[in-house]
């Protein structure tokens, strides 16, 4: 199974940036690295995903390191709609398989 | 455009009842995916569809199956429910040449 590790929860003020980090050392070379999240009582959201470059766009950015065994998501300023859980996944095609994801807490 | 809907949005069974959850996406997505989420967990795929007429398994496929006739459907079948089939039910679908999925509003199953 294709395995991630990430903190169980995580605090962030609003209006400043917050940084999810995630491993995934078992990635493979053609393994996507995908970040979704999922607000309380919907359906997961897709946030952003990348496979050896930096990648941004409207929600986030996502580093991922050089030897993409971990990667990191960047919310640049938080606001209390960005409370969620975040699922940092990797997998290829329809193969995807979520861990227990962040929960990402956003005081005012 | 709807996205990608779910019904029902509720569902109690009794063990050993069948029903079908259904999925439908107005999006013209070739790719669709049911998983199944329990609390405090991830989600897990039980099936998947690349399109019409193609099928295949996922993690977690014992107790459940699937069709696929059209493009815009891909109903999820319980043979015979058992109480560890309780769980929230989202399919999801995408385009083959993206790999943002869209997910459905979900369907909270018990199982008594």
């Amino acid at each position: 199974d294709a395995k991630t590790t990430q903190p169980n929860s995580m605090e962030s003020n609003e209006e400043e940036p917050v940084h999810l980090p995630c491993n995934h050392s078992t990635i493979s070379g053609t393994d996507y690295i995908h970040w979704y999240r999922q607000l309380p009582s919907q359906g997961p959201e897709y946030v952003i995903h990348g496979l050896t470059s930096n990648v941004n766009n409207r929600m986030a950015s996502l580093a991922i390191a050089e030897d993409r065994k971990s990667s990191t998501l960047i919310l640049h300023r938080a606001t209390l709609r960005d409370a969620a859980v975040y699922y940092c996944i990797f997998g290829y095609g329809n193969k995807l398989v979520f861990g227990a994801g962040t929960i990402l807490r956003v005081k005012s | 455009n709807a996205g990608v809907t779910q019904t029902p949005k509720f569902q109690v069974l009794k063990t050993g009842q069948s029903m079908t959850l259904q999925c439908a996406q107005d999006m013209n997505h070739e790719y669709m995916s049911w998983y199944r989420q329990d609390p405090g967990m991830g989600l897990r795929l039980i099936h998947y569809s690349v399109g019409a007429g193609i099928t295949d398994q996922g993690e977690v496929p014992n107790g459940y199956n699937v069709s696929r006739s059209t493009t815009e459907d891909f109903p999820l079948r319980l043979l015979s429910a058992a109480p560890s089939q309780t769980s929230v039910y989202f399919c999801a679908s995408r385009p083959p040449s993206s790999y943002e999925q869209y997910f459905g509003p979900g369907t909270r199953l018990t199982v008594t």
